[in-house]
């Protein structure tokens, strides 16, 4: 099972709306959590953290649930500047980040 | 305002010859690290440096070489180059564990 697990997608929406996906980890030890973006042909970038009570930045709301073993990431109001691959990342708890392969969004005008 | 600096950006090489990509940050980072990513796989750990003077090999090693010349530099070695390196190498520090990493702009090779 990989250490980190997300929808490949594409969510493909309309401009205004609100789109959200799942990222699921593996270890249950894991201590810190980031979302990144990732443009084509570009370096990931961070996003965010995620918190464990959640957290909001702007349009984007993150959430931790550490009982399911899942991250989340919320786009509010899309823009067409939104699409890129969004990138999950799960810190088990040393020096060593583990990247999901990422979730492709799309918006449209 | 550089943060992290890889060079090259592009390189070709052909099957047996070796390189080496050089990578540096500027922002005092204690960790540094080499990804690859390759389509569909996400980035994965090739090795890291926790800190100045210590290397540890991450989930994709074989292949590779690594030094930590300095707090700021951390460089991967090709020894012989396969088309199975083929792939965008990305290299990052962050400041210690459990916390984020920034990303070097990339080098993209081509192993033919």
């Amino acid at each position: 099972r990989k250490e980190v697990e997300q929808d490949p997608g594409p969510f493909n929406v309309p401009e205004g709306a609100t789109v959200a996906f799942n990222c699921t980890y593996s270890n249950s030890a894991s201590q810190s959590f980031f979302w990144y973006r990732q443009d084509c042909r570009k370096e990931p970038k961070l996003l965010m953290s995620v918190y464990s009570s959640g957290n909001e930045d702007g349009r984007f709301t993150a959430q931790l649930n550490r009982a399911s073993q899942y991250i989340s990431l919320l786009i509010r109001d899309s823009k067409l500047s939104d699409s890129a691959t969004y990138l999950c990342v799960v810190v088990p708890g040393d020096y060593k980040l583990s990247f999901g392969a990422g979730t492709t969004v799309t918006v449209r005008a | 305002n550089a943060g992290v600096t890889q060079t090259p950006k592009f390189q070709v090489l052909k099957t047996g010859q070796s390189m080496t990509l050089q990578c540096a940050q500027d922002m005092n980072h204690n960790s540094m690290y080499w990804y690859r990513q390759d389509p569909g796989m996400g980035l994965r750990l090739i090795y890291y440096s926790a800190s100045e003077g210590t290397t540890d090999k991450g989930e994709v090693p074989n292949g590779y070489n690594v030094s930590r010349l300095n707090k700021r530099e951390f460089s991967l070695r090709l020894e012989s180059a396969a088309p199975s390196q083929t792939s965008v190498y990305f290299c990052a520090s962050s400041p210690r564990k459990n916390t984020e990493a920034f990303f070097g702009q990339g080098t993209r090779l081509t192993v033919v």
